[in-house]
């Protein structure tokens, strides 16, 4: 069974960088896209990218290009979120999901969460 | 970019009845549509995919039906766990993107 472990809870200046971590383990971490799904508190699901590990190639939802990077190791099945010019909207719970069971369609396997925020 | 409209925004229902959730797409997605329950503090749990195949593990009373434009989401009857908020998620070709709906709340009346 795969599981996805993300990094811990950030807290940030606006402005700034973040970079969220989210490690797999019991699977082929290369073969399946992993997605980013963030969640504004009280808010919905908002998809913010994904890659293909395998290929190394990421693509980004619009409203994010430019200010989100999604990279992965495959050395180490881990892959990342990079958000920059952070301000205080980007406060929300980051997760990473994937699939495992399913088509390429839809997510079975989720990360924890990592909540950042982000407040002067 | 592919717009997912669920409804009704909250469905306020007893144990034992039954829930008809909606989702209504702005373009057609196929059968690409999935359908998740989110408990407070928790992520997303993967109940319906492909419109209307079961995830490892759903009970029965899940079901799932719809193509093109229009899904429904229906739990046969109702359980005391099933009060959540329901998401509607659907997977675009290319590029490969996904959006999720609003998100429906189910409370017990």
């Amino acid at each position: 069974q795969v599981q996805l472990v993300q990094s811990g809870a950030e807290v940030k200046k606006p402005g700034s960088s973040v970079k969220v971590s989210c490690k797999a383990s019991g699977g082929t971490f290369s073969s399946y896209a992993i997605s980013w799904v963030r969640q504004a508190p009280g808010q919905g699901l908002e998809w913010m990218g994904r890659i293909i590990p395998i290929l190394g190639i990421a693509n980004y939802a619009q409203k994010f290009q430019g200010r989100v990077t999604i990279t992965a190791d495959k050395s180490t099945s881990t892959a990342y979120m990079e958000l920059s010019s952070l301000r205080s909207e980007d406060t929300a719970v980051y997760y990473c999901a994937t699939r495992f069971r399913v088509t390429d369609g839809a997510f079975d396997i989720w990360g924890q969460g990592t909540m950042v925020t982000v407040s002067s | 970019e592919i717009v997912l409209t669920q409804s009704p925004a909250t469905l306020s229902l007893s144990p034992g009845e039954r829930a008809t959730l909606s989702c209504r797409a702005s373009q057609s997605v196929s059968s690409y549509l999935a359908w998740y329950q989110q408990k407070p503090g928790q992520a997303p749990r993967l109940l319906i995919y492909d419109a209307s195949n079961r995830a490892t593990g759903i009970p029965a009373r899940f079901s799932g039906s719809g193509s093109g434009t229009d899904f429904t989401l229906t739990i046969s009857s109702l359980e005391p766990e099933d009060f959540a908020v329901y998401y509607c998620q659907q997977r675009s070709n290319w590029p490969r993107m996904y959006t999720f709906g609003q998100g429906t709340k189910l409370e017990i009346k």
